[in-house]
């Protein structure tokens, strides 16, 4: 079945690092998306990429797509403590109506100042 | 503006006992629903699915059950619950035109 891995599984900055965290899936997608979930919250959704090669930014936070469709990358500039959580990737392999996702391992982000 | 509601907010329960866990959705009709499951410091494994009443699909053989008896309505049971079975329950929910999910706060089952 269809497997995403994200690298790397958890990563400690000091606060105004950079950090990026990578998503490799083991089959083409449709689209992908990117979640944060703060500790002991719930998954939020940041994004979503469709076409290859897409780069989206968000303020400080940068997204982008593979040409192949199958790798993605989230990079953050100048971490603030407000970037703690984890963020996820989720892959999705339709089109149709009923998306279903393959969530990524997450990559926990933690921020000291 | 849509929300979701799931409750309880969290659960401990002995092994071999019932479960029931519910989730609302409001403000949307029709919506495609969600039931994960995320272990301690996990990921998110997709447990059920349901595109409208009545209609469930499961991902992963298991002793969970899920039935949609109304259209914003998404429930989770189990007749007899395992110390496995304890973890972070998140329901969400997905409009047909766009492929992003929205989570409700979650239900942190501990069994004991």
């Amino acid at each position: 079945g269809q497997q995403v891995m994200q690298i790397p599984q958890y990563q400690h900055v000091q606060e105004g690092e950079d950090f990026t965290t990578y998503c490799n899936s083991s089959t083409t997608l449709s689209n992908i998306q990117w979640y944060k979930q703060r500790p002991g919250g719930h998954p939020v959704f940041l994004i979503q990429l469709v076409k290859s090669g897409e780069v989206k930014k968000q303020k400080r936070l940068t997204f982008q797509f593979g040409e192949a469709k199958k790798n993605s990358s989230l990079h953050i500039t100048a971490t603030q403590t407000t970037d703690v959580g984890t963020y996820f990737c989720a892959g999705s392999l339709d089109t149709g109506t009923a998306s279903k996702l393959t969530f990524g391992t997450g990559t926990r982000l933690q921020v000291t100042l | 503006s849509q929300t979701i509601h799931q409750w309880p907010a969290t659960l401990v329960q002995p092994v071999g006992s019932p479960l029931s866990l519910e989730c609302t959705v409001e403000g949307t009709s029709n919506p495609n629903l969600y039931w994960y499951r995320q272990a301690a410091g996990r990921g998110l494994q997709l447990l059920f699915y349901s595109v409208g009443i009545g209609q469930i699909s499961s991902e992963v053989p298991q002793n969970l059950s899920a039935s949609r008896p109304q259209d914003r309505q998404f429930i989770l049971s189990s007749k007899k619950l395992l110390l496995s079975d304890s973890g972070f329950y998140l329901c969400a929910w997905q409009t047909g035109d766009q492929s992003e999910q929205y989570f409700g706060p979650g239900t942190r089952l501990t069994v004991t």
